[in-house]
């Protein structure tokens, strides 16, 4: 399972730390998502990137801030964080926004500290 | 916006019983519906999905059905077996900001006991 990739896998960090997750899809996709996993939400949409425009940001905190450079790469820079932002961040691309099918990534295991 | 509600949120059955998950949507203006299977440690994946258009779809032993009238549509799994337990997402479609995106249900974590 190749199409959508996610770096790194795993990521603990402290509240002042900043780091970035990395997505990256080969399929020829023009929509790219980013979506939070936790206990409490299981799927909750952060972002929304249409031909690299964002069309959706879900009043998602400052501390989280994506960029999409092209089609094929998304990304989120993380900073001071906080501990219940642990979870779970999932990218996934579809062929265009709307009633498609979308591909996950593996997901990103984030834990704050 | 739209709003999907799941239910139950755990289910067990026996295996090669069935299992019936259901949900319901706020938004009339929804087109899409897909199911999502996500096995422990993996990511989720596209099991089935049905259109607006459509009353009921199968592929093997799944199937979906829709009443657009009453807002809920339910994913049946017949004759299972020990692979089908994971968690599994309804969504609907929301178009919002001139984009569709997809709203998920809060996920129904099914158990196959052999």
């Amino acid at each position: 399972e190749t199409g959508v990739t996610q770096t790194p896998r795993h990521l603990v960090m402290g509240m002042t730390n900043k780091k970035s997750l990395k997505c990256e899809q080969h399929l020829g996709h023009n929509a790219m998502y980013w979506y939070k996993q936790s206990a409490k939400k299981p799927l909750e949409l952060m972002f929304v990137y249409s031909l690299e425009e964002r069309v959706e940001n879900n009043s998602v905190p400052s501390r989280f801030s994506p960029e999409c450079p092209n089609s094929s790469h998304l990304f989120l820079h993380l900073h001071t964080l906080q501990p219940e932002d642990s979870a779970l961040y999932l990218c996934a691309s579809s062929l265009q926004t709307g009633p498609y099918e979308q591909y996950f990534g593996p997901g990103t295991r984030l834990t704050v500290t | 916006g739209e709003n999907v509600e799941q239910h139950p949120s755990t289910l067990s059955v026996q295996e090669g019983d069935s299992a019936v998950i259901k949900c319901t949507y706020s938004d009339s203006a929804s087109n899409y519906f897909p199911w999502y299977k996500q096995e422990l440690g993996k990511r989720p994946q596209l099991i089935i999905d049905i259109r607006s258009n459509v009353g009921e779809k199968k592929d093997q032993r799944i199937a979906v059905t829709l009443n657009k009238t009453a807002k809920h549509f339910s994913l049946h799994i017949t004759e299972t077996q020990p692979e089908d337990s994971a968690v599994y997402f309804c969504a609907a479609s929301e178009v919002a900001a001139g984009a569709q995106k997809l709203v998920f249900g809060q996920g129904t974590r099914l158990t196959i006991n052999p």
